[in-house]
């Protein structure tokens, strides 16, 4: 079983939409994040987060630490919004030494 | 700010032959991490580098091997390629290990 664990693994959404995505991971973490992964392979980092919530823009991501559990949400979600979202936990003890990845989650969104 | 940059963006090899793959972490960031990602599958994490040391590493064998130097670069170098290193190569930089900024990643063909 993986570490790092990605729900749903493909995610197709009409323009508008609002949008889930799940992590669930099986380790003690210091830190979750999520990132984006166009076609090309460039990824861009989203968010760092060890607790609560944080947002920017129409992206929200939410961590549950006592349930080992994680949400990345996109509201009013848009074609350009169409990528492969990761999730990657350290479990270093704070310092990213080397982060865990889950297989990700390829959102595709039609307008 | 440029950013992490990688180079070269693709590179096609044959079996046997040896690579070097080359990254140059962001402004004010000193330490280098690298990932090997196989098509539809998360980034696995190789070795990350911080005073020009290797100060953890992943799951790879001594075929992997890396390098950084004073100005903070890093290389990566794959001995004896093998068909199954064929794979998108993945570079983040951070500040002593914290959040990880991602390069646009080098994408390796073995032959």
């Amino acid at each position: 079983k993986n570490e790092v664990e990605q729900s749903p693994q493909n995610l197709t959404a009409q323009e508008g939409e609002f949008i889930t995505i799940n992590c669930s991971y099986s380790v003690g973490i210091s830190a979750l994040h999520w990132l984006q992964q166009h076609p090309g392979g460039g990824i861009v980092s989203l968010f760092m987060l060890s607790s609560g919530k944080k947002k920017h823009g129409r992206l929200i991501a939410t961590i549950n630490i006592q349930e080992k559990h994680s949400s990345l949400h996109i509201t009013a979600s848009h074609p350009r919004d169409s990528a492969v979202y990761i999730c990657a936990v350290d479990s270093s003890g704070g310092s990213n030494y080397k982060l865990t990845f889950g297989k990700g989650t390829l959102l595709t969104v039609n307008p | 700010d440029a950013g992490v940059t990688q180079s070269p963006t693709h590179l096609i090899k044959t079996r046997g032959q040896q690579v070097t793959l080359r990254c140059s972490p962001k402004s004010g960031h000193d330490t280098v991490s690298w990932y090997q990602q196989a098509l539809g599958q998360g980034p696995q994490f190789i070795f990350q580098y911080y005073e020009e040391e290797e100060r953890q590493r992943g799951n790879f064998p001594d075929r992997f091997s890396g390098h950084q130097f004073p100005n903070y670069s890093s290389e990566l170098n794959v001995n004896a390629l093998l068909l199954g290193d064929s794979a998108l190569y993945l570079c983040a930089s951070s500040w002593q290990g914290y959040e990880q900024y991602f390069g646009p990643g080098t994408r390796l063909t073995v032959t």
